[in-house]
């Protein structure tokens, strides 16, 4: 079957560094997404990694090791408006080899920002 | 906003009832996905469709269906509901098929089971 953990809870304080780790046991392996989702809101992108290395995106960078089985989501000068969910996901490849399986999700980063 | 629509917003119904979600996907989006997310588990993959034909199917119920139709929406028919069936229900859309396209989500619709 196919695993991925994060860390249920983190807190930060406003204007830091925080970095969510995210680790995954799965077959067919494709590519991994973030998604940051405020309470009762819809998910909405933050990144995608599929060769293992670094991304950065202005305050925010992702990181991927594929043999590892491992990424990580920085976030940068920390805001209060960055107090959400953070939601690593996996793409596998379908059993058609297509890729057409829908995300597999964990269950979210609660990251509460302090001032 | 993500550009997709999903009504209602707010759905509340008793067991054993039908009721139908509905999807208008980005424009020029082909595929749909639709979700189920609940306190206990998380965000769930149901079921893919890709220019009208189903292309993936995740852990849907047999008591869940979806289509999507030829001007693309979709509608994610959920019948003799459970309690348990109490949660969001969002909607992604996608350009292509493949799992490395963005899917971007709806708002939800949120239904409460009594």
């Amino acid at each position: 079957g196919q695993n991925i953990d994060q860390p249920t809870e983190m807190t930060a304080t406003e204007g830091a560094i925080v970095q969510i780790n995210c680790t995954y046991q799965t077959s067919g392996f494709n590519g991994l997404f973030w998604y940051q989702q405020h309470a009762g809101e819809a998910p909405t992108f933050l990144s995608y990694n599929v060769l293992d290395g670094l991304e950065e995106k202005g305050r925010f960078s992702s990181f991927l090791s594929r043999s590892k089985g491992y990424s990580y989501l920085l976030l940068k000068e920390l805001q209060m408006k960055d107090s959400a969910s953070y939601l690593c996901a996996v793409t596998l490849l379908g059993d058609s080899g297509g890729g057409a399986d829908g995300l597999t999700f964990g269950k979210g980063t609660h990251l509460i920002i302090q001032p | 906003d993500s550009g997709v629509t999903q009504t209602p917003k707010h759905l509340i119904t008793a067991t054993g009832q039908r009721v139908t979600l509905r999807c208008s996907p980005r424009s020029g989006d082909l595929s749909v996905y639709w979700y189920q997310q609940s306190l206990d588990q998380g965000l769930q993959f149901l079921i893919q469709y890709y220019n009208g034909e189903e292309r993936a199917k995740g852990n849907i119920l047999e008591r869940f269906s979806a289509q999507q139709f030829p001007d693309l929406h979709s509608e994610l028919n959920l019948s003799s509901l459970e309690l348990g069936d109490s949660a969001l229900y969002f909607c992604a859309s996608s350009g292509g098929q493949g799992a490395t396209d963005t899917q971007y989500f709806g708002p939800g619709t949120r239904l409460t089971v009594l």
